[in-house]
Order: C-alpha cells, then sequence, then structure tokens
C-alpha cells in the first residue's frame, strides 16, 4: 500500500531534550516536506527537500534541522525543543510538481 | 505576499443539508487550488483541484469552481452526510519548484442526524 508513515505519533517531552521525528514513503517520491498545524493558522511548511541531499527552508524552519540521506526518508530533528514548537506535523511527499500525499500526523508536545 | 483565506467555522448543518465552505486567495502568478479534507486523527486527503481558471474540480460530491475574477474557490456540496464531518483545507500552490502549499486556517464542518 502507497503511504506515508510517521513516527511516533504521540510524544510528550521536555524542554530542551532533542528528538527526531521520522518520516518515511514508499512511492519513490522526489519531493518530502515537513509542516505544522497550528489552530487558526492552518498548515505552515517547515522544510522542503527536493531530492537526496537536496535540502531548503519553507516558512518556519528555526528551531528545525532536517536531513535526506535517503530518497525514502525525510527525518525532522528538534535539537532543543521549547513550548512554542508544542504542534500538529505532518509529513508529505509526492512526483515533483503532483499531488502531495500527507503522513496521519504527530502530535508533539513540549512542557 | 500569498495567503488564503477561510470561512471561520465551525460550521454545523442537519444532514442532506446543502454546504458552502468560502475560499478567497491572493497570490502573485496563476496558482493551483485544493481543497484538502482531514477527518478526525487523521493526515490530510486531497478533495479536489482546479488548475487553471474556470476549471472546476468534484469529487465525492464535493465542487469548487476556480474564479480569477473573484479570486475565491468556494467547496460545495449539495447534501452532506454525517460522514463529511472534517476539517476542510483550502490551498493554493504557486508554479515554482518548492511545492509549497499555502493553507487557510481550516473550516470545522460538523454535520448532524
Amino acid at each position: 500500500e502507497a503511504q506515508v508513515t510517521q513516527n511516533p505519533r504521540y510524544l510528550i517531552t521536555v524542554t530542551g531534550k532533542k528528538l527526531t521525528v521520522t518520516c518515511s514513503q514508499n512511492m519513490n517520491h522526489e519531493y518530502m516536506s515537513w509542516y505544522r498545524q497550528d489552530p487558526g493558522l492552518g498548515l505552515r511548511q517547515i522544510y522542503y527537500s527536493m531530492n537526496v541531499e537536496v535540502t531548503d527552508k519553507g516558512d518556519v524552519p528555526e528551531g528545525y534541522k532536517v536531513s535526506r540521506k535517503e530518497k525514502r526518508n525525510f527525518p525532522l530533528i528538534l535539537e532543543s525543543p521549547s513550548p512554542n514548537q508544542t504542534s500538529l506535523y505532518f509529513c508529505a511527499s509526492s512526483r515533483l510538481g503532483e499531488e502531495q500525499y500527507f503522513g496521519p500526523g504527530t502530535r508533539l508536545t513540549v512542557t | 505576499g500569498d495567503s488564503v483565506t477561510q470561512m471561520e467555522g465551525p460550521v454545523t448543518l442537519s444532514e442532506e443539508a446543502f454546504l458552502t465552505i468560502n475560499c478567497t486567495y491572493t497570490a502573485t502568478g496563476y496558482p493551483s487550488l485544493f481543497w484538502y479534507v482531514q477527518y478526525p486523527g487523521e493526515g490530510l486527503q486531497l478533495l479536489l483541484k482546479a488548475t487553471k481558471a474556470d476549471d472546476k474540480g468534484s469529487n465525492k460530491g464535493f465542487e469548487a469552481t476556480y474564479r480569477k475574477e473573484t479570486t475565491s474557490f468556494h467547496l460545495e456540496k449539495g447534501s452532506v452526510q454525517v460522514s463529511d464531518s472534517a476539517v476542510y483545507f483550502c490551498a493554493l500552490k504557486l508554479p515554482s519548484n518548492t511545492g509549497k502549499l499555502i493553507f487557510g486556517q481550516g473550516t470545522t464542518l460538523q454535520v448532524k442526524p
């Protein structure tokens, strides 16, 4: 089954404790992206990647890092999480210029 | 800058009622327009899209027409069902390489039996 998977689905952590949210797709898509969803703001793009080893900032990249060492994986790294990064995170993937497929989301709470 | 504005929710309707969710956009260039749906506890799914002016996207009884003159892409359905209860997002994508989707704030629809 074609899908985008994210892990974990739910995470509660404390300020400053490094964490990684994984994203994997099995559709051989070149393009992958991370969004965060906050009430009243919709989804905003954090980072995106056009292909392996090619990443770039979206609209809200501060406090986040990404890497794209393999085509299927695009982890989101929070080196020192803060409470304002409490949010619902979505990974998406697509062929270049085509429909984006979204993962199920990761709900992160930083206390 | 480029943006999408949706009507505020929540929208509460009875089953079989007519649905309209308003969406307007501001964009440089000629965007593609999308409606995504998010069912409780799930990710976003593409509901319909339109890539140029006057195109009509349709799926599962939902329709939206790309109106360049009014910069709008309103979502409509003639008869909603309880199973349509979800959050609906209007989004645009500019013809650039970034692939970035610009989303509205989302509108929650609740359909009561």
